[in-house]
C-alpha cells in the first residue's frame, strides 16, 4: 500500500520570505502523480500544484514550485514570497496510474507571520 | 458557481441514528469520490464511482457505511447506527472523465457530530 508522510506538523514563516514543506512517499509503482492541496480554515481544499512521476522537470505554478526527487521518493513544496493568504493546512497526496482515490499525508499547518 | 456542493454542511445527531449526506459533483464530471477527514489528519479515501458504477468500496469503514449514485449525477453517503467515532468531516470530490492526472475537485464537506 502507498503511504505519504509529512514530517512537519507546523511551519512558520515571515511574510515575503520563502518556506519549504516536506513530503515523502512510498510506492512500488513507476507511474503515478503527486499533488499538493491547500485547505484554508473552514474552506474547501484546492489544488496547488501537481507533478507527473515520468517528468523529470519540476512543476511550477507562480510562487509555488516543487522539488521532486523520484529516487528518494521525496516531493517538497516551496512557497516563495509568502503572503498572508497562504496560511492554511497543506496536504501532500499520491495517486497511482488509475482513477482510484488519493492517499494523503497528515498535513502541515503553515503560519504566516506579518 | 459550478463547484462541488455538499449538503448539509453540518449535521448533529445522536448515537444510533442514521444519517445521509448528499454530494453534487461538477457538471459532467463522471467520477465521484468520498473521503473522511478526522481532526488533525488528512482525508481518508472511502469509495468512488464512475458514472453510476461503484468501482471501489472495500475501503468503506464498516458495513454501516454505504454510498449510492443512482443516475450517475449526485451521490449519497449513508451511515447507519452512528457511533461517536463517526464524528468527522466527510468530503466529496469529483473528477472529469478525461482527467489525465486524476485531479480531484473537492467540495466544502459535511461536518458530522455524533453525541
Amino acid at each position: 500500500a502507498q503511504t505519504v508522510t509529512q514530517s512537519q506538523p507546523e511551519m512558520s514563516v515571515q511574510e515575503a520570505e520563502t518556506v519549504t514543506l516536506s513530503c515523502t512517499y512510498d510506492t512500488s509503482e513507476s507511474d503515478y502523480y503527486l499533488f499538493w492541496y491547500k485547505q484554508p480554515p473552514s474552506r474547501q481544499m484546492i489544488l496547488v500544484i501537481r507533478q507527473e512521476a515520468y517528468k523529470q522537470q519540476n512543476a511550477t505554478e507562480n510562487r509555488f514550485s516543487v522539488n521532486f526527487q523520484k529516487a528518494a521518493k521525496s516531493f517538497s513544496l516551496k512557497i516563495s514570497d509568502s503572503q498572508l493568504g497562504d496560511a492554511a493546512m497543506y496536504f501532500c497526496a499520491y495517486s497511482g496510474g488509475g482513477a482510484d482515490g488519493l492517499t494523503f499525508g497528515k498535513g502541515t499547518h503553515l503560519i504566516i507571520q506579518p | 458557481d459550478t463547484g462541488v456542493s455538499q449538503d448539509p454542511r453540518h449535521k448533529i445527531t445522536k448515537r444510533g441514528q442514521n444519517v445521509t449526506f448528499r454530494c453534487d459533483p461538477i457538471s459532467e464530471h463522471n467520477r465521484l469520490y468520498w473521503y473522511r477527514q478526522t481532526l488533525g489528519q488528512g482525508p481518508e479515501f472511502l469509495t468512488y464511482f464512475q458514472n453510476e458504477a461503484q468501482l471501489e468500496k472495500s475501503r468503506l469503514l464498516s458495513d454501516r457505511f454505504s454510498a449510492e449514485r443512482p443516475k450517475g449525477s449526485f451521490s449519497t453517503l449513508e451511515i447507519q447506527r452512528t457511533e461517536q467515532g463517526d464524528s468527522a468531516m466527510y468530503l466529496c470530490a469529483s473528477s472529469p472523465r478525461l482527467a489525465a492526472y486524476n485531479e480531484q475537485f473537492f467540495g466544502p464537506g459535511t461536518r458530522l457530530t455524533v453525541l
